[in-house]
């Protein structure tokens, strides 16, 4: 399986500032995912990312808010803009895992608190 | 994507089994049943899919019934440990879409 990590592990930030979340894996891979779980909630796909392709985002979210880059196949990053309370919540970066039983692995996550 | 229905909450008793059901009764004939969990404060752990037949890996087993409608899965001596938040999932290749799950609470 693979190893993922994510940066940082937790931060408490200001309204109107913007944080960027870095995601590292061990080995190449394709599509990378950035999910997003409210306090209490679900996990819920914000966009999935290919290296050398623009994001693709889910409905409700926004490239302005959720700007993501995918500079190479073992690294993204998700940075979430102009923040308000509401957008207090644990980031998730997953990977795509094995292709032939199309599972998933998901890092550790980033818990933001938007003061 | 396929919608799926669990219970919101489940006890079980350490030791014992642990049967947790999933009804999808709107599932295509391409999905696949997948199954992860959410240990508390931790990203989701895939644990095991199907298509059709029963299938058993080191940590569950899944049913899937004969007209696919519903699955259970199965953990078969349940530890402390696996207290967490389990999610049934259907889908053809490509994202994953949560739902609620099923809070999975194993007690002493």
């Amino acid at each position: 399986s693979a190893v993922i990590s994510q940066k940082p592990s937790r931060d408490i930030c200001q309204r109107g500032t913007s944080l960027t979340i870095q995601c590292q894996v061990d080995s190449q891979v394709t599509m990378m995912f950035w999910y997003r779980q409210q306090p209490g909630q679900s996990l819920t796909l914000i966009a999935t990312a290919n290296q050398g392709s623009e994001a693709t985002y889910e409905s409700g979210f926004v490239i302005d808010k959720f700007p993501i880059s995918r500079p190479n196949l073992t690294f993204s990053t998700l940075t979430v803009s102009n923040m308000s309370p509401e957008d207090s919540s644990i980031y998730l970066c997953s990977v795509e895992g094995d292709r032939e039983t199309d599972t998933q692995y998901f890092g550790p996550g980033t818990r933001l608190t938007v003061l | 994507d396929a919608k799926t229905t669990q219970p919101p909450s489940m006890d079980c008793a350490e030791g014992r089994a642990a049967n947790l059901p999933c009804n999808h009764s709107t599932i295509s004939g391409n999905e696949y049943v997948y199954w992860y969990r959410q240990i508390h404060s931790q990203g989701p752990q895939y644990i095991i899919h199907g298509l059709k037949n029963n299938e058993t890996n080191e940590m569950a087993s899944l049913i899937i019934t004969e007209d696919r409608k519903s699955s259970t899965l199965i953990l078969p001596h349940a530890t402390l440990r696996d207290t967490a938040v389990y999610y049934c999932i259907v889908r053809p290749a490509g994202k994953l879409i949560f739902g609620q799950g099923t809070t999975l609470q194993v007690k002493p």
